[in-house]
């Protein structure tokens, strides 16, 4: 069983801040790297699939890099806003690269303050 | 295109009783996956499967039986529920093996 951990646990931030949060994950045998976005009383919605060392992805106001080596992954929020108020979950996906199933931390818990 | 569907969205059971849990597709996806939320955890994968007529464990599979007889259907099933299998069940599928599409969830409290 792989070891996920997120953190911190939950972030507090003032609307308009950036704000960034890691994913910590073991270095050998890396396949792939998911971010997820979790509203309350909503389904996780896919943000990011990561697979190379020193990939950057983005979407919007969201970025995310990976360091395959050294076994983490950050995920930045520029200019935060109400909205981005949710868990922020981090997945690894095994030597099937996802189709055997993902590996989650237990999340980053956002919440932005007007 | 409603994407992931789970039914029911809510249901209450005694102990000992059985039930199943349906998730349907309609992205024509050959992996679906059947996770449970529980407090202070993350996402924990029970059972999956790879294509239609496979199913395979997955992380805490014990008190969970799956049939996968349709491409588009993944059943999850509690043949003896009991308190610990209280939990939100969440139903995903993918096409490609990477990103996964969620369901609703299944909010199940065992009493």
């Amino acid at each position: 069983i792989l070891n996920v951990e997120q953190s911190p646990q939950s972030l507090h931030v003032q609307e308009g801040d950036s704000t960034n949060f890691t994913c910590s994950f073991p270095s050998s045998n890396f396949y792939a790297l998911h971010w997820y976005r979790w509203e309350t009383a909503k389904s996780p919605e896919a943000l990011f699939v990561m697979t190379l060392n020193g990939d950057e992805k983005k979407k919007g106001r969201i970025s995310a890099t990976l360091n395959t080596k050294e076994g983490y992954s950050y995920l930045y929020i520029k200019g935060s806003q109400p909205e981005d108020s949710a868990t922020y979950l981090c997945a690894l996906g095994g030597s099937g690269g996802g189709a055997d199933g993902l590996t989650f931390g237990k999340g980053t818990h956002l919440i932005i303050q007007p | 295109n409603a994407g992931v569907t789970q039914t029911p969205k809510f249901r209450v059971l005694k102990t000992g009783q059985s039930m199943t849990l349906l998730c349907a597709q309609d992205m024509n996806h050959e992996y679906m996956y059947w996770y449970r939320q529980d407090p202070g955890m993350g996402l924990r994968l029970i059972h999956y499967s790879v294509g239609e007529g496979t199913t395979a464990k997955g992380e805490v599979p014990d008190g969970y039986n799956v049939s996968r007889l349709k491409k588009q259907n993944f059943l999850l099933g509690l043949e003896s529920a009991a308190p610990s299998q209280t939990s939100v069940y969440f139903c995903a599928s993918s096409g490609s093996g990477e990103t996964q599409y969620f369901g609703p969830g299944t909010r199940l409290l065992v009493l």
